[in-house]
């Protein structure tokens, strides 16, 4: 699976949008970029997933550059309740085994 | 959504004892179970690959000895630290794959050895 690179930390305003950056210059053709979240001694939680074309649901959005090269992971209207660990990963297809997790971005919204 | 359980949330143990650590999916079969550990600060370690009847696949440096798993039904994975040491104090946590490729994760269990 293709290494991506994150920032280490970011922090945001509470009711503004985060936009979370992630490099995966080795991606290859068949590999999905995903996205999780770890707040404080939980376990990950799933966001958003895609391949080539942009994604929105209902927790955020993931734009994906036409290259593939990098994404970003955008929270709309960040709230206190999104500080966390955000985990951008590339993976070969849906139903693939391994989720290796790297270093992430610890995202820390203030009031 | 689907739901992944882990039974305890936490546990103390006196060193040299075994701790077993229990994975469910409650709503959905799991073909395959995965095992993760994380020390403070630190990204999430894959452990091992646990499938539905057969032998798990450790990491490479996860003593599949001291780590010891079985996934005897396909809503049940457990994982047992045997001969506990305070080194293999951590956070565990296991994830599960329903049919449709989905991947959940439970909610963790801090393991403290004394």
């Amino acid at each position: 699976d293709a290494k991506t690179t994150q920032p280490t930390s970011m922090d945001c305003a509470e009711g503004r949008a985060a936009n979370l950056p992630c490099n995966h210059s080795t991606i290859s053709g068949n590999e999905y970029v995903y996205w999780y979240r770890q707040i404080h001694s939980q376990g990950p939680q799933y966001i958003i997933h895609g391949l080539k074309n942009n994604e929105t649901n209902e927790m955020a959005s993931l734009i994906i550059t036409e290259d593939r090269k990098s994404s970003t992971l955008i929270l709309p209207h960040a709230t206190l309740r999104d500080t966390a660990v955000y985990y951008c990963i590339v993976r070969v297809g849906v139903n693939t085994d391994k989720l290796i997790f790297g270093t992430g971005t610890r995202l820390q919204v203030f009031p | 959504g689907a739901v992944v359980s882990q039974h305890p949330s936490w546990v103390i143990c006196k060193s040299g004892t075994s701790v077993k650590i229990e994975c469910r999916s409650l709503d959905f079969q799991a073909t395959t179970m995965f095992w993760y550990r994380q020390f403070p600060k630190q990204s999430l370690m894959l452990m091992a690959t646990s499938n539905e009847g057969s032998k798990a696949t450790y990491e490479q440096g996860v003593e599949k000895d001291k780590f010891l798993i079985n996934h005897a039904s396909l809503t049940l994975s457990t994982l047992t630290v045997t001969s506990a040491h305070p080194e293999d104090s951590s956070f565990y946590i296991c994830s599960a794959t329903d049919p449709q490729g989905g991947r959940y994760f439970g909610p963790g269990t801090r393991l403290t050895v004394t």
